[in-house]
């Protein structure tokens, strides 16, 4: 496909368990990042990649949120004991390079924690 | 501090007629990127437009024009000749030089009746 995948499309995980969202951008893109949309609201930054490396990871709202890019391409976002305030759609997004202006979104995964 | 506001929750248009999507921006960087993105109901974001505060025209594509005010840090999105398929939910975003990540508001619902 063209553009951007991430799997799975829901998730529900009970209040504790860990998750592991991933997303495949769109090929040869360099850019990588991830965004946290709450119910109602606009999407806010989580983190960034150039490649394999996490050049941003300001947005991470707690050390349960791990990202990783291993190798430039493919990237999981991780949620360790999940609780009920990280229910959202969490959508991931590609651009070609540093400083292209448009990024690229996947149709994103809906987490449901209970 | 980079921000957006959108402060229309929702706008109803009647098809075939034109419709203007709010947003105002707030940034003490001279050089900026304010984009917006359509997401219907299946939760992708779609990129419908692009301007860079230094351009000297207002951007267009298609049925879609940016408003740029730039004194009044403004950026409007005018959508003309209203279509069913433009039911959605609409997101201004800003991108500040020196920075990768997307600031979004918080969105408008557009409905657009037969």
């Amino acid at each position: 496909g063209a553009g951007v995948s991430q799997s799975p499309r829901y998730k529900v995980a009970k209040r504790g368990q860990d998750v592991a969202l991933r997303c495949d951008p769109i090929s040869g893109h360099v850019s990588l990042f991830w965004y946290q949309q709450a119910l109602g609201q606009g999407p806010e930054f989580l983190t960034y990649f150039q490649n394999e490396a996490q050049l941003d990871k300001s947005g991470l709202p707690s050390d349960r949120f791990f990202a990783e890019r291993p190798e430039g391409s493919v990237s999981t976002l991780k949620i360790q004991r999940t609780q009920q305030e990280d229910s959202a759609v969490y959508l991931c997004a590609s651009s070609w390079e540093t400083g292209e202006e448009t990024q690229y979104f996947g149709p994103g995964t809906r987490l449901l924690v209970l | 501090a980079q921000k957006i506001t959108q402060t229309q929750p929702g706008m109803f248009v009647q098809e075939k007629e034109a419709v203007t999507l709010d947003c105002t921006y707030d940034t003490s960087d001279p050089s900026y990127g304010l984009f917006w993105y359509k997401q219907p109901s299946s939760g992708e974001m779609i990129f419908l437009i692009y301007q860079g505060s230094y351009d000297q025209q207002n951007a267009t594509e298609g049925r879609y024009s940016l408003n740029f005010q730039k004194a009044r840090k403004s950026a409007n999105l005018v959508i003309s000749a209203s279509q069913l398929g433009d039911s959605a939910m609409y997101f201004c975003a800003m991108r500040e030089e020196g920075f990768q990540k997307l600031v979004f508001g918080t969105g408008t619902r557009l409905l657009v009746s037969p």
